[in-house]
């Protein structure tokens, strides 16, 4: 079964502030690890799609890593429109076009 | 070009009516998914669907239905509804590049 587990489930950091959000994953066969960012009340908005260990993207302040056990969200430097939960999610080579595997998320406050 | 549209936004219904979750697409993709979130929980698959009459399970499928008549609509049907069926649904298609696209969701509560 394939699992994600993120942490910490919650983050609050000053303004300009770096830090990092941590994926943790157990899957057979690894199609893709997606990043997500979903704001209160609206559907998840794609960040990022990483395929091998080694592989990294970034995006504005945003940077996403990937191991061949866990991936991070590295967050430079970030600004209050960075608050958001972000979202991290497996997906398996199975054949098919399975749906994606989720964890629950981290919740995080950027503060003035 | 909408993407993923999704209606109603916000729906109360009583225990044991029945409804219909419409989601619809502009993007002429094949792959298009249910979700369903839970406070404080990942999102769960409940069916998706991988082309114009062939759908399948995911992995909470229990309470619902669905049906693909066309590239474009994939609509979810709650039949007998129940308070654990309170939450926000989402519909989403799947891109080239395996990356999935999401609507704006349905906050459904049963009562």
């Amino acid at each position: 079964e394939d699992q994600v587990t993120q942490s910490p489930e919650a983050l609050r950091l000053q303004e300009g502030e770096s830090s990092s959000l941590n994926c943790s994953y157990t899957v057979s066969g690894l199609r893709g690890l997606f990043w997500y960012r979903q704001d209160p009340g609206k559907g998840p908005e794609f960040l990022f799609t990483l395929y091998s260990a080694g592989e990294e993207k970034e995006k504005e302040r945003l940077k996403a890593t990937l191991t061949k056990k866990e991936s991070f969200l590295h967050i430079t430097a970030p600004k209050p429109e960075d608050s958001a939960t972000y979202l991290c999610a497996v997906q398996a080579y199975r054949g098919g076009a399975d749906g994606l595997t989720f964890g629950k998320g981290t919740h995080l406050i950027i503060q003035p | 070009n909408a993407g993923v549209t999704q209606t109603p936004k916000f729906r109360i219904l009583k225990i044991g009516q029945s409804m219909t979750l419409q989601c619809t697409q502009d993007m002429n993709h094949n792959y298009m998914y249910w979700y369903r979130q839970d406070p404080g929980m990942g999102l769960k698959l409940i069916y998706y669907s991988v082309g114009a009459g062939i759908t399948d399970k995911g992995e909470v499928p229990n309470g619902y239905n669905v049906s693909r008549s066309t590239t474009e609509d994939f609509p979810l049907r709650l039949e007998l509804a129940a308070p654990s069926q309170t939450s926000v649904y989402f519909c989403a298609t799947l891109s080239g590049g395996y990356e999935q696209y999401f609507g704006p969701g349905t906050r459904l509560t049963v009562t």
